[in-house]
C-alpha cells in the first residue's frame, strides 16, 4: 500500500541530545514537509523541500535540520538548539501540483524532552 | 498578520444543524484550499480542497472561495457529533516555490 511513514511514534529526549525524526513516502511525490504542532495549536511549517536536493525553510527553521538526499525521504534532525522541542511532528507529501491533489500526512511522532 | 487565519472557537453547534467555519488569507497570489479534519491526537485528513471561486459540495459539506475578498469557508449540513473535531485551513502559496500553509484551526463541538 502507498503511504507515508513516520518513525518512531514517541520519542523521548534529553536536554542537549539531538534526535532524528524519520519520515519515508513510497506515493512518488516530489514534495515532502514537516510540521510542528503544540497543544491547541495549529501546524506550523519547519521546513519543506520541493525536489531532491533541496528544501527551504518554513517559519519555525531554528534548531531544526532537514535533507532531501532521496526522493522517498526527508528526516526531521531537532537539534540541542531547539529549546522547546516538546510537540507532535508531522510530516507531510504531495505532488507539485497542489491545485488538484491533497497532502498526505503521517501518523505523526510525538517529541518529549525529559 | 498572519498568513493564514482561523477563529480557534470552540463553535458549538447543536446535531442536526448547519456548522460554519470560516478562513482569511493574506496572499492574493494563493491558488488552491484546503480543509483538513484532525481528531485528537491524529493526523490531518483531507475532507475538501477548491481552487476556483465560488461553491463546491461533497455530500454534507461545502466549501465556499471568495477570492476577491480573501476568504474561504466549510458548511456542514446535518452536523453530527462525530463531526466533533478541528478543522484546520490551509492555503498553498505560490511565490517561486510552493509550500502550504495552515491555519490554527477552529475546534467544532456537535451536541447531541
Amino acid at each position: 500500500d502507498g503511504g507515508i511513514t513516520q518513525s518512531p511514534k514517541y520519542l523521548f529526549r534529553k536536554e542537549g541530545q539531538n534526535v532524528t525524526l524519520s519520515c519515508e513516502q513510497n506515493l512518488n511525490h516530489d514534495a515532502m514537509y514537516w510540521y510542528r504542532q503544540d497543544p491547541g495549536q495549529g501546524l506550523r511549517l519547519i521546513y519543506y523541500s520541493q525536489i531532491v536536493n533541496d528544501f527551504q525553510k518554513g517559519d519555525i527553521a531554528e534548531g531544526y535540520s532537514v535533507s532531501r538526499e532521496k526522493k522517498e525521504s526527508f528526516p526531521l534532525t531537532v537539534t540541542s538548539a531547539q529549546k522547546n522541542p516538546t510537540a507532535f511532528y508531522l510530516c507531510a507529501s504531495s505532488t507539485r501540483d497542489m491545485r488538484d491533489t491533497e497532502a498526505f500526512f503521517g501518523q505523526g511522532t510525538r517529541l518529549t524532552v525529559v | 498578520q498572519k498568513e493564514v487565519e482561523q477563529n480557534s472557537g470552540p463553535l458549538s453547534v447543536p446535531e442536526g444543524a448547519i456548522a460554519s467555519l470560516n478562513c482569511t488569507y493574506s496572499d492574493r497570489g494563493s491558488q488552491s484550499f484546503f480543509w483538513y479534519r484532525q481528531y485528537s491526537g491524529k493526523s490531518p485528513e483531507l475532507i475538501m480542497f477548491i481552487y476556483s471561486n465560488g461553491d463546491k459540495e461533497d455530500g454534507r459539506f461545502t466549501a465556499q472561495l471568495n477570492k476577491a475578498s480573501q476568504y474561504v469557508s466549510l458548511l456542514i449540513r446535518d452536523s453530527q457529533p462525530s463531526d466533533s473535531a478541528t478543522y484546520l485551513c490551509a492555503v498553498n502559496i505560490q511565490h517561486t516555490t510552493d509550500k502550504l500553509i495552515f491555519g490554527t484551526g477552529t475546534r467544532l463541538q456537535v451536541f447531541p
